[in-house]
């Protein structure tokens, strides 16, 4: 596997359930990231790990709960998610974050449907 | 928190045309990215730039970054069925460390 990579591809949840979704980088990075992208909405930036400490929290409501247990595994915990959850979660990394410029590498996304 | 305006919305052309995609806001940035999104996919980098007035070229892809660092253009020439997808610019502020992105370009070529 290259790159990064992204589990399930697809995922159709009710409202009471508790699912989980996984992000991998194979590319030595120091950064993780989690990203929703709604439609007719800008991607939001959710959650960002930096050497794995969550160093951003972009007012993301606790049903949604990221785990970054190394530098190249992040998860995000779902639980009594709601129907406009519904979206494509986006996970990438990075190198690092340094001021003036870094490159972010995207997975595929996850589809989540919420019932 | 900057805002980043990207027009036309949609744009559907005919394999052969030229076209010009446009970022815009009213803050200035340290750095712009340039993404595309297939179907399906999460967006793939294309280009960064971080000087103003700075031009690059990525085969029939030519991006500018505004003398003031507050916009950008993606001008791609002879389109072809390839390029669709949806265009995504992204900036980054001065005194922030995360990027901020736009509503996105969605190009369709046509065959």
């Amino acid at each position: 596997e290259t790159g990064v990579t992204q589990t399930p591809r697809h995922l159709v949840m009710g409202m009471t359930n508790k699912k989980s979704l996984k992000c991998e980088q194979h590319l030595g990075h120091n950064a993780m990231y989690w990203y929703k992208q709604s439609a007719k909405k800008p991607l939001e930036l959710m959650f960002v790990y930096s050497l794995e400490e969550r160093v951003e929290n972009n007012s993301v409501p606790s049903r949604f709960s990221p785990e970054c247990p190394n530098s190249s595994h992040l998860f995000l915990h779902l639980h009594t998610l709601q129907p406009e959850d519904s979206a494509l979660y986006l996970c990438a990394s990075s190198q690092d974050r340094v001021a003036g410029s870094y490159e972010q590498y995207f997975g595929p996304g996850t589809r989540l449907t919420v019932t | 928190t900057q805002l980043l305006e990207q027009s036309p919305q949609f744009l559907s052309i005919q394999e052969g045309e030229n076209l010009t995609v446009y970022c815009n806001s009213s803050s200035v940035f340290s750095s712009l990215q340039w993404y595309r999104q297939e179907p399906g996919e999460g967006p793939v980098l294309l280009v960064t730039v971080v000087t103003g007035g700075e031009v690059k070229k990525l085969k029939r892809l030519t991006f500018q970054f505004g003398d003031a660092r507050k916009d950008s253009s993606l001008h791609i020439t002879a389109a072809q069925t390839g390029d669709t997808g949806l265009y995504l610019c992204a900036a980054l502020s001065p005194y922030g460390q995360n990027f901020v992105f736009g509503p996105g370009t969605r190009l369709s070529v046509l065959p």
